[in-house]
């Protein structure tokens, strides 16, 4: 049971344009949202989180939007820039200290 | 001091031999885990050391063997490993709350 989804394993935005991840998931407990961005060969870097009783979070090009009612999350980059071509990760948190990862979506901004 | 660190970065090993990955951290943060991550794939958690102590083991075969010595170390230690083990074998640490801050990775090779 995949309790993070993210469906589009790819993403292609041009330089300057909205890049819009997307994240589902099932797991109702979960208490903070957090997306990861992952270069290869390198561990993920923290990005931006959202507590579940929040609905947006922003943090200069990054925003994270969260709809509970629909248990879909979505980072918002803008403007894309060449350096955020990566793999990007979302992952719930639930209070047993327990990370829980989507399948990652690479993005690839093109100048 | 805001990064985990892990060495080392690239471990080849033979199927009969004896080898431990370590990380550390000196944020203070008591919360330490090993992922482990395949190509193209999500980080997937193997071990959760709380406050020094085993907190969580997600069903990892006995050839792979934690240790928490202290609070700002974690290791890793490898006996008899398969080829299908070859991995990068992830580090990270936190407070709590979600924002899990990880290390650069071991990227092993099991001959």
């Amino acid at each position: 049971d995949q309790q993070v989804k993210q469906n589009s394993p790819s993403l292609s935005v041009q330089e300057g344009r909205i890049s819009i991840l997307n994240c589902d998931y099932t797991n109702s407990m979960f208490d903070y949202f957090l997306w990861y961005k992952k270069y290869p060969a390198e561990g993920p870097t923290f990005l931006i989180s959202i507590s579940s009783i929040k609905d947006k979070n922003e943090d200069g090009r990054f925003t994270v939007f969260l709809n509970k009612s629909a248990k879909h999350l979505s980072l918002h980059i803008v403007p894309s820039q060449p350096g955020d071509s990566a793999v990007y990760f979302c992952a719930g948190w639930d209070a047993g200290n327990m990370l829980t990862f989507g399948g990652g979506t690479r993005l690839m901004v093109k100048p | 001091d805001t990064e985990v660190t892990q060495t080392p970065k690239h471990l080849v090993m033979g199927m009969t031999n004896k080898k431990s990955l370590k990380c550390e951290q000196h944020m203070g943060h008591r919360a330490m885990y090993w992922y482990k991550q395949k190509a193209k794939k999500p980080p997937e958690l193997m071990f959760v050391y709380s406050y020094e102590k085993l907190s969580i083991n997600e069903s990892v075969p006995s050839r792979f063997s934690p240790e928490c010595p202290n609070s700002s170390l974690l290791n890793l230690h490898l006996h008899a490993l398969q080829p299908e083990d070859s991995a990068l074998y992830l580090c990270a640490s936190s407070l709590t709350q979600g924002e899990q801050f990880f290390g650069p990775g071991t990227r092993l090779t099991v001959l």
